[in-house]
C-alpha cells in the first residue's frame, strides 16, 4: 500500500487546457512537497506546503494542501509544452517518501 | 555551483556483472542519499547517509546491493552481481545541514542489465 496515491495516472492535453492532479493519503503530514522530473533528468522541487489550506502559485501552477493536512492539489491553468513532465507529491519525514506520480504530456 | 554529479548517465551490463554508479554531491551538503526509479515502483529511497555515515538502509533490495561514502564528496552505489531486475534508473541526491533542506537531484544513471 502506497503512503502517497496520486491521480490520476496518466494526463494527456492540449495546450490552453486547465488541469488538476491530486496526492491523497491517510495520514496527517506537517508539510508536503511537489516535485516535476523532467525526461531524462531528476526532480526538482517546485514547492513546500506546510498549513492546512493553505494555497501557494507559482505562475501558472496553484497548489493547495487540505484543510486536514491529508491531500493536496495541484492545478495548471493554459498548460503548455513545457509543463510536459512526471508530477511527484513527497513527505519529508527526515527521508522524502514519493507519491506515485501523474505523468503530464501536453501536445501542441 | 556544478550541482550534484552522477556517473556514468548510462550502464549497460551483463547479468552477473558487478556494477557501480559514482555520486559526487552539491559541496557543503551533509546528506546524500540513494534511489532507484522504475515504472513498476516509482521513485524508491535505497538509502542514506548523514555525514558520511549511513543512517538507514532499509530500501537497500538484498545484499547484492551496497553504498559506501568514503568522504563528503563522494559516493558509490554497488551491485554484485547484477541481475536483469536490477534495470532501472538509479538517482543520488544531496542535502544541507537542516532535514527541512530542499533536496537536490542529480541526472540519474540508467542501467540495463541484459
Amino acid at each position: 500500500t502506497q503512503l502517497l496515491e496520486q491521480s490520476p495516472q496518466f494526463l494527456s492535453i492540449q495546450e490552453g487546457e486547465n488541469l488538476t492532479v491530486y496526492c491523497n493519503s491517510s495520514s496527517v503530514f506537517s508539510s508536503l512537497q511537489w516535485y516535476r522530473q523532467e525526461p531524462g533528468e531528476g526532480p526538482v522541487l517546485l514547492v513546500t506546503v506546510v498549513t492546512g489550506g493553505e494555497v501557494k502559485k507559482l505562475k501558472r501552477l496553484t497548489f493547495q494542501f487540505g484543510d486536514a493536512r491529508k491531500d493536496s492539489s495541484l492545478h495548471i491553468t493554459a498548460a503548455q509544452t513545457g509543463d510536459t513532465g512526471l508530477y511527484l507529491c513527497a513527505v519529508n519525514t527526515d527521508k522524502l517518501i514519493f507519491g506515485t506520480g501523474t505523468r503530464l504530456q501536453v501536445f501542441p | 555551483d556544478a550541482g550534484v554529479i552522477q556517473s556514468p548517465r548510462h550502464e549497460v551490463t551483463e547479468m552477473g556483472q558487478e556494477v557501480t554508479l559514482r555520486c559526487k554531491p552539491i559541496s557543503g551538503h551533509n546528506s546524500l542519499f540513494w534511489y532507484r526509479q522504475t515504472m513498476m515502483r516509482g521513485l524508491e529511497l535505497l538509502i542514506y547517509f548523514n555525514n558520511n555515515v549511513p543512517i538507514d538502509d532499509s530500501g537497500m533490495p538484498e545484499d547484492r546491493f551496497s553504498a559506501k561514502m568514503p568522504n563528503a564528496s563522494f559516493s558509490t552505489l554497488k551491485i554484485q552481481p547484477s541481475e536483469p531486475r536490477d534495470s532501472a534508473v538509479y538517482f543520488c541526491a544531496s542535502r544541507g545541514q537542516d532535514s527541512t533542506d530542499t533536496q537536490y537531484f542529480g541526472p540519474g544513471t540508467r542501467l540495463t542489465v541484459l
